[in-house]
C-alpha cells in the first residue's frame, strides 16, 4: 500500500521562483491537509480539503494555493517563493476522526 | 475553534526514569486527541489515540496517555525511558468543529540521559 505519496523529497528554488509540491493518496480519504513545519513552531495548517472541489485556508495560507480536483490529489502551489517559506512541509490524508496518514515530507529552501 | 498547549519545549530524563509530557487542549466540541512522535530525520508516526471509548489510551512503544475533561488535559507517560524514546513528541486535537482538521502543539523534545 502506497498510503501518502509526496514529491518531491527536497527542492532549491530562488526567490520569486514557483513550483508545485505533489500530494496523493490512494486510501479513498475524503480529507486531505497540508503542514509546514518549523524548528519550534509545531506542525501548521496551511490549506485542507475536506472533499473533492472544497478546499479553506488553515492558519498559514499566504503565499499558497490548492485545488481538489479529485480524491487523490491534493498539490500545494507555491505563487512567488520567498525566504520565509523555507520549510519541511508535509501532506496528510485522514477519514474523519481518524488519525492522519503523513507523507514523507518535502524539505524546500528559498535563497 | 481548537488549540493545544504542550509545555516544555524540551524535556530530559535519565535512562530508567519516567517520562512525562504534558498536553492541555481546548476545543467547544468533544475532541478527539492524538500524541505523534518524530524520529531524527524521519516523518510523523502516531503514538496513540483518544477517542472517548476510554479515558487511559495505551500506544505503541510502552507509551500511554489520560484524558481529563474536567482539567482538559492529555498527558502522555511512559515508566521507564529508553534512549531510543528520545524523539519530537506532538499533541494534536480535532473535532467535528475543526472540520476534523487536526491542530498540532509546538512539540516537545524528549532528551534521554544513559
Amino acid at each position: 500500500n502506497a498510503g501518502v505519496t509526496q514529491t518531491p523529497k527536497f527542492q532549491v528554488l530562488k526567490t520569486g521562483q514557483s513550483m508545485t509540491l505533489q500530494c496523493a493518496q490512494d486510501m479513498n480519504h475524503e480529507y486531505m491537509s497540508w503542514y509546514r513545519q518549523d524548528p519550534g513552531m509545531g506542525l501548521r495548517l496551511i490549506h485542507y480539503s475536506v472533499g473533492a472541489g472544497i478546499t479553506d485556508q488553515g492558519e498559514v495560507p499566504n503565499g499558497y494555493n490548492v485545488s481538489r480536483s479529485t480524491t487523490e490529489d491534493f498539490p500545494l502551489r507555491l505563487l512567488s517563493a520567498a525566504p520565509s517559506q523555507t520549510s519541511v512541509y508535509f501532506c496528510a490524508s485522514s477519514s474523519d476522526s481518524s488519525p492522519l496518514h503523513f507523507g514523507n515530507g518535502t524539505r524546500l529552501t528559498v535563497t | 475553534a481548537q488549540s493545544v498547549t504542550q509545555l516544555g519545549s524540551h524535556v530530559s530524563v535519565s535512562e530508567g526514569a519516567l517520562v512525562l509530557l504534558r498536553c492541555n487542549y481546548s476545543s467547544s466540541v468533544p475532541p478527539y486527541l492524538f500524541w505523534y512522535v518524530q524520529y531524527p530525520n524521519q516523518g510523523l508516526q502516531l503514538l496513540l489515540k483518544y477517542t472517548s471509548a476510554a479515558t487511559l489510551v495505551k500506544g505503541i512503544n510502552g507509551f500511554e496517555a489520560e484524558f481529563k475533561k474536567s482539567e482538559t488535559s492529555f498527558h502522555l507517560t511512559k515508566p521507564s525511558a529508553h534512549m531510543s524514546d528520545a524523539a519530537e513528541y506532538f499533541c494534536a486535537v480535532s473535532s467535528s468543529g475543526g472540520s476534523y482538521i487536526p491542530t498540532f502543539g509546538r512539540g516537545t523534545s524528549l532528551i534521554v540521559h544513559p
